[in-house]
Formats: structure tokens, C-alpha cells, sequence
């Protein structure tokens, strides 16, 4: 089976703007996990989704964003950047249901200028 | 905030060498994993111990878990190169979904040839 792609793997915005980035996960997966990785906060949780549910959530901001769709691909979007919001995102792929390990992407390295 | 705390932050060892590395959690979970992270790319899954569990084994991995001290432990048995990576432990605590990871602040492991 392909495994969990990511895209763009990087990328560069300026303050303000909004980014929105997409994750495709592993055939027959249906949930859809995402986080923020930095030097500093670490791995830090931020939603997953399961048959296009958002069925957790961690502790971020509104500007944080995301949504599922109904062949199991999502999306997370950003809005009014901020220069803290430079990471490595990354987004993982599980079956939701009886196995609790998850597959990672690579990620996608956004900086905030 | 961070659920797990790996022990040590930093490890260096010879090839062919055993690596242990020690992970704290703070409150009651439903499954413990161990992942591995080379520089700056995706998390690759390497085990998962239930808590009701004591200790797995996994080629030359085993992890222990102790839950009365909330504590596990990952040892890699005969070190290569290639294990050269941070190494996360990650836990989904009970009172949130179990595809809700907190990850700790990793252990970077370098093996030298």
C-alpha cells in the first residue's frame, strides 16, 4: 500500500496570509490525525478527524483549521499567519477503529516570514 | 503541554552497543507507543504496549511498562548506524480519544560507526 502523502512538502508565507495544506492517507484509513512539530512546543496534537467528524481536538487556536473528506483525504488550514506558526506539520493516517497505531507522512515544513 | 518526558535527552552510543531509553507519563492511559524520527522527516511507528501489558518484544526492540510508576522503557539490543534517530514515546490518555497522541520531547540517539 502507498503511504500517507503530504503536500506541498514546503513552504514559504508571509505574516498574514493563510495556507492551507493536504494530507492523503493510507488506503482504507479513516482517520486523519494532524500535528505541529517545533523545536521548542515539540509534537503537539492538534485534531483528528474520522469519516469526515472531527473527533478531537487539541488546544489551538481558531485560526487552526481542518475538514475531511468523504474519500478519507484532509485538510488543514491556516489563517493570519503567524511567524510562531513556522513547523514541521505533520499528518498521520490510522484505521480509527480497531488498531490504535498511526502512520505519519514526511510533513510539510512551513516557515512564516 | 507535554504527557511524556524522555530520559535522557541525548544519547550516544558505539555501534553494536545496547541504547535504553526511559519515558514518564503523567496520568492514567490506554495504550503507550514508542516512534522513531530521523532528521526532520515523518515518524515511523515501532511498538505499541497495552497497559495492561508488561513488556513486548519486537526484533531488537523491547519496551517495558510499569504503569503503577507510569513509566516505560525502550531498549534497542545491538545498535547499528541506521538507529540513529530521535525516539518519541506516545501516549493517549484515558480521558482523551485514543487517536489523540501526546508525545513527549523525544531522545536523540546517535550511534557512531
Amino acid at each position: 500500500k502507498a503511504g500517507v502523502t503530504q503536500t506541498p512538502r514546503y513552504l514559504i508565507k508571509t505574516r498574514g496570509q493563510q495556507v492551507t495544506l493536504s494530507c492523503s492517507p493510507i488506503s482504507g484509513h479513516r482517520s486523519v490525525s494532524w500535528y505541529q512539530q517545533t523545536p521548542g512546543q515539540g509534537l503537539q496534537f492538534l485534531f483528528e478527524y474520522f469519516s469526515e467528524t472531527q473527533r478531537n481536538k487539541g488546544n489551538f487556536p481558531g485560526r487552526f483549521s481542518g475538514r475531511q473528506f468523504s474519500n478519507s483525504r484532509s485538510e488543514m488550514n491556516v489563517s493570519t499567519l503567524e511567524l510562531g506558526d513556522s513547523a514541521l506539520y505533520l499528518c498521520a493516517s490510522s484505521s480509527g477503529t480497531d488498531s490504535y497505531e498511526q502512520y505519519f507522512g514526511p510533513g510539510t515544513r512551513l516557515t512564516v516570514t | 503541554s507535554q504527557q511524556g518526558e524522555e530520559d535522557p535527552q541525548a544519547l550516544s552510543i558505539q555501534e553494536g552497543e545496547n541504547a535504553t531509553m526511559n519515558c514518564s507519563y503523567k496520568t492514567s492511559i490506554n495504550n503507550l507507543q514508542w516512534y522513531r524520527q530521523n532528521s526532520g522527516r515523518g515518524l515511523v511507528h515501532l511498538i505499541l504496549i497495552r497497559s495492561n501489558e508488561r513488556e513486548k518484544h519486537s526484533g531488537r526492540l523491547r519496551v517495558t511498562l510499569d504503569t503503577s510508576k507510569k513509566s516505560s522503557s525502550l531498549l534497542i539490543t545491538a545498535s547499528r548506524a541506521a538507529d540513529t534517530a530521535s525516539y518519541f514515546c506516545a501516549t493517549d490518555p484515558r480521558w482523551a480519544g485514543s487517536y489523540q497522541l501526546t508525545f513527549g520531547k523525544g531522545t536523540k540517539l546517535s550511534v557512531i560507526p
